[in-house]
């Protein structure tokens, strides 16, 4: 039971456009999400985060936007950059399930010049 | 200087033997965790380890016992390993074991059992 879901496996963007990387969730009890950037051959890394009180959170060129009745978020990168092609992973977590991350399946982001 | 590191990067052994993969933070966080990304690519947490107490232990084949030396080390041995232990092994830290403090993950293992 999968109970974060990112749906597109993959996703391909011009240089200086807008990257909007979605992700589903089904249990009601997650209250703050995270995103996670990886490039190949390392670990991810932090981007961006959200808590449930809020609908939208802004970092530079990344904002991430919750809907809660949708049980949905998505991330936007404006304008994307080439250096922006990476795996990024979606993840969540509630107050039962403490430090316990729950990650989607990621989505890879090809930034093309 | 790297923040979260793990040894080996790649680890290639055959079923039945026993192999330990070792992570380390300078960080100073007082949490860190076991994630195995399987063929799937997801990452789904093995255990968590708060001040050295094991706090998190999903449901995972006795073969695997982590061990937490002091709050900088989170150390994964595997017994009598099994073509499906193939995966890539990440380590991570935070600060605090509330799921509100970002993870900071080490580089991978790449485990290969053949």
């Amino acid at each position: 039971d999968q109970q974060v879901k990112q749906n597109s496996p993959s996703l391909s963007v011009q240089e200086g456009r807008i990257s909007i990387l979605n992700c589903d969730y089904t249990n009601s009890m997650f209250d703050y999400f995270l995103w996670y950037k990886k490039y190949p051959a390392e670990g991810p890394t932090f981007l961006i985060s959200i808590s449930s009180i809020k609908d939208k959170n802004e970092d530079g060129r990344f904002t991430v936007f919750l809907n809660k009745s949708a049980k949905h978020l998505s991330l936007h990168i404006v304008p994307s950059q080439p250096g922006d092609s990476a795996v990024y992973f979606c993840a969540a977590s509630g107050e039962t399930s403490g430090s316990r991350l729950t990650f989607g399946e990621g989505t890879q982001l090809t930034v093309n010049p | 200087d790297t923040a979260v590191s793990q040894t080996p990067k790649y680890l290639v052994t055959q079923m039945g033997n026993d192999k330990s993969i070792k992570c380390e933070q300078n960080l100073g966080h007082d949490t860190m965790y076991w994630y195995k990304q399987d063929s799937k690519k997801f990452l789904k947490i093995m255990f968590s380890y708060n001040n050295k107490e094991l706090i998190i232990n999903e449901t995972v084949p006795n073969r695997f016992s982590p061990k937490s030396p002091d709050k900088a080390h989170l150390n994964l041995h595997i017994n009598s390993l099994e073509l499906g232990d193939s995966a890539v092994y990440f380590c991570a830290s935070s600060q605090g074991a509330s799921g509100l403090s970002p993870l900071h993950f080490g580089n991978g293992t790449r485990l290969t059992v053949t």
